[in-house]
């Protein structure tokens, strides 16, 4: 079993749509739970970043992390256009001598106007 | 403007001939870091830093060298490339070693 798993998509939606998005870790130890944005040509830029369970929400962006089940989502309202990109699920350990962000392969998300 | 530069942003090159890619930061971070990213295997981690003069192995480490002599600074090196190290990559930095970590805007290597 991977580390971190992530819906890879492609996932299209309509403007205005609530976009989804997902991951399952393995690793109890996590701590840290980030979402990263990537544009094409671009490095990941970070979203949101949660430690340990509970939600966030910074204006259409909404995390949430569930220890329990080991899932963390990322919500965002009223997509737009301008949302199309790759996001990527990141995770760490608090204290980890390594500082290792352990990844999701990314879900490709694309806003059609 | 906090960033993490990253240069050359593109280099095309041959096997065997050392190159070196350079990163600077001007956040005052003490942690450094280098990642390749590659399709269907994400984004892992070839090095790492803790603070100058302190550097450790990440996940793919082979073929690769870094240095830190000073805080902003954290080239990467590679003394003799080969084609399976073509890849894009990443220097990232964070305030401390936990956390979230801010990359630059990547390196696109092609090594023929």
């Amino acid at each position: 079993q991977k580390e971190v798993e992530q819906d890879p998509g492609p996932l299209s939606v309509p403007e205005g749509a609530i976009v989804s998005l997902n991951c399952t870790y393995s690793n109890s130890a996590f701590q840290y739970f980030m979402w990263y944005r990537q544009y094409s040509r671009k490095g990941p830029e970070l979203l949101m970043y949660t430690y340990s369970s509970g939600n966030k929400e910074d204006g259409r962006f909404t995390a949430q992390v569930d220890k329990s089940s080991k899932y963390i989502s990322l919500f965002i309202r009223d997509s737009q256009p301008s949302d199309s990109a790759t996001y990527l699920c990141a995770m760490t350990p608090d204290g980890g001598s390594q500082g290792n962000l352990i990844f999701g392969k990314g879900t490709k998300l694309s806003v059609k106007p | 403007e906090a960033q993490v530069t990253q240069n050359p942003r593109y280099l095309i090159t041959v096997t065997g001939k050392k190159l070196t890619v350079t990163c600077s930061q001007n956040m005052n971070h003490e942690y450094m870091s280098w990642y390749r990213q590659d399709p269907g295997l994400g984004l892992r981690q070839i090095y790492y830093s803790m603070n100058v003069e302190v550097t450790d192995k990440g996940d793919v480490p082979e073929g690769y060298k870094v240095s830190r002599k000073e805080k902003r600074n954290f080239p990467l090196i590679l003394e003799s490339p080969s084609p399976n190290q073509t890849s894009l990559y990443f220097c990232a930095s964070s305030l401390r070693v936990s956390g979230p970590q801010h990359f630059g805007d990547g390196t696109r290597l092609s090594i023929l």
